[in-house]
């Protein structure tokens, strides 16, 4: 499978807890996002990378939260003290110049804070 | 700000029947708008895009929007609905910040189909 994966794809914790997500993108895809789903709701952006530099966070991305990604391939997003309301999916997409706009996405992590 | 508008957070049609999804856009610049698709606990997969070329888009999966500047809409039809069209649709902005490109969505409509 060539596709962008995610792992893991449940994640169950309990509030206060770290979590750590791990994106894996389709492989040479230069532009790597994140986004957060509520229920209900549409992705809403949280960070985007070009490479290995994070070029944008959106306000919705708290102290608590980082994104990491070191070499220009997998990325993490890492969330420190988690709340009830981090309780969301979050969704890694990658793109490339070659593909124009379009964002490529994968499954999700479904994170349940308890 | 570029932003998009989904009109009806769920639709139900019978098999057979036409699929019409609703979305209106707002953008101060020519916009480029996508159609996304979701099945349950999967991500998002690309049903077309505009992209200021044909303004009628042909997508996969027998899908086709579209763009009416007019109307500032780009609704997503089928002429026939299957079961497996049963799913969340979501409509989509380019924008544009700080130099690159990231995608606004819309609420999503959930599409129910009826046998």
């Amino acid at each position: 499978d060539t596709g962008v994966s995610q792992d893991p794809r449940h994640k169950i914790t309990k509030r206060g807890q770290n979590v750590t997500f791990r994106c894996d993108p389709i492989s040479e895809h230069n532009r790597l996002y994140w986004y957060r789903q509520t229920l209900g709701q549409g992705p809403e952006f949280l960070t985007y990378f070009q490479n290995e530099a994070q070029l944008e966070k959106s306000r919705l991305l708290s102290d608590r939260f980082s994104a990491e990604r070191p070499k220009g391939s997998f990325s993490t997003l890492e969330i420190q003290r988690t709340e009830q309301g981090d309780s969301a999916m979050y969704l890694c997409a990658t793109g490339d110049t070659t593909f124009g706009d379009e964002q490529f996405f994968g499954p999700g992590t479904r994170l349940t804070v308890l | 700000a570029q932003s998009v508008t989904q009109l009806g957070s769920h639709v139900s049609v019978s098999e057979g029947a036409l699929v019409l999804l609703r979305c209106n856009y707002s953008s101060s610049v020519p916009p480029y708008l996508f159609w996304y698709v979701q099945y349950p606990n999967q991500g998002l997969q690309l049903l077309l895009k505009y992209t200021s070329a044909a303004t009628l888009v042909k997508g996969i999966n027998g899908f086709e929007a579209e763009f009416k500047k007019s109307e500032t809409s780009f609704h997503l039809t089928k002429p026939s609905a299957h079961m497996s069209d049963a799913a969340e649709y979501f409509c989509a902005v380019r924008t544009l910040s700080g130099g690159y490109q990231k995608v606004t969505f819309g609420t999503g409509t959930k599409l129910q189909v009826i046998p």
